[in-house]
């Protein structure tokens, strides 16, 4: 296993269309984690899962944003009806809660709503 | 909530030192060192448990104040490679994992 994975890379997508982006996890990490991180800043907590429960979602997320991590291994991300301010870069990160405690990201999906 | 780091910028000459800073407003179990360098993902670099378990880098330290909730980022005989946008990530007992705004870290030859 060679670490956390993302799909798309880039995608550029016309507002108001959906797009799903996917998070492949470290196997045996059963925390997974989505930012979103614009140029400038941090990365923003949007939503985080311990196996498949999803355990807290952002307040400063819309009803637009969700995400679904089915049987605790890979994880997705829907944005629906895009709009200009969801463009950004889109983190996975993903952790064990025993032995070694640090976060892995992925190399993220970059996201352009034109 | 998300943590408090500063100062929001440092310009360093290879050699020299330099300390970030990331206070939380919640009573803290863990703090969180990442770097990013441009268009790369965040790279882990220390964790700090409370009760002081250390684990990381080997040319970086840290420090976790668990009373004040601050924990401090010390970059010694900084490297041309230090350069990045240094994060803090903190969470309480709950696994979440929220991070700050960034430092960026420019050292120049």
């Amino acid at each position: 296993d060679t670490g956390v994975s993302q799909d798309p890379r880039h995608k550029i997508t016309k507002r108001g269309q959906n797009v799903t982006f996917r998070c492949d996890p470290i196997s045996e990490h059963n925390r997974l984690y989505w930012y979103r991180q614009t140029l400038g800043q941090g990365p923003e907590f949007l939503t985080y899962f311990q196996n498949e429960a999803q355990l807290e979602k952002s307040r400063l997320l819309s009803d637009r944003f969700s995400a679904e991590r089915p049987k605790g291994s890979f994880s997705t991300l829907e944005i629906q009806r895009t709009e200009q301010g969801d463009s950004a870069m889109y983190l996975c990160a993903s952790r064990t809660v025993s032995g070694v405690p640090e976060a892995f990201f992925g190399q993220g999906t970059r996201l352009t709503v034109v | 909530q998300q943590p408090v780091q500063s100062p929001q910028a440092v310009i360093l000459r290879e050699g020299e030192d330099a300390v970030i800073n990331c206070s939380s407003s919640k009573a803290l179990y863990s703090v969180h060192w990442y770097r990013q360098k441009h268009g790369e993902a965040p790279v882990f670099l220390m964790i700090l448990l409370k009760g002081g378990e250390q684990k990381g880098h080997e040319k970086i330290s840290a420090s976790f104040n668990e009373k004040k909730q601050q924990s401090s980022l010390y970059l010694t005989a900084s490297q041309l490679s230090y350069s990045g946008t240094y994060f803090c990530g903190t969470e309480g007992g709950d696994y979440k994992l929220s991070f700050g705004a960034g430092t960026t870290v420019t050292v120049r030859a």
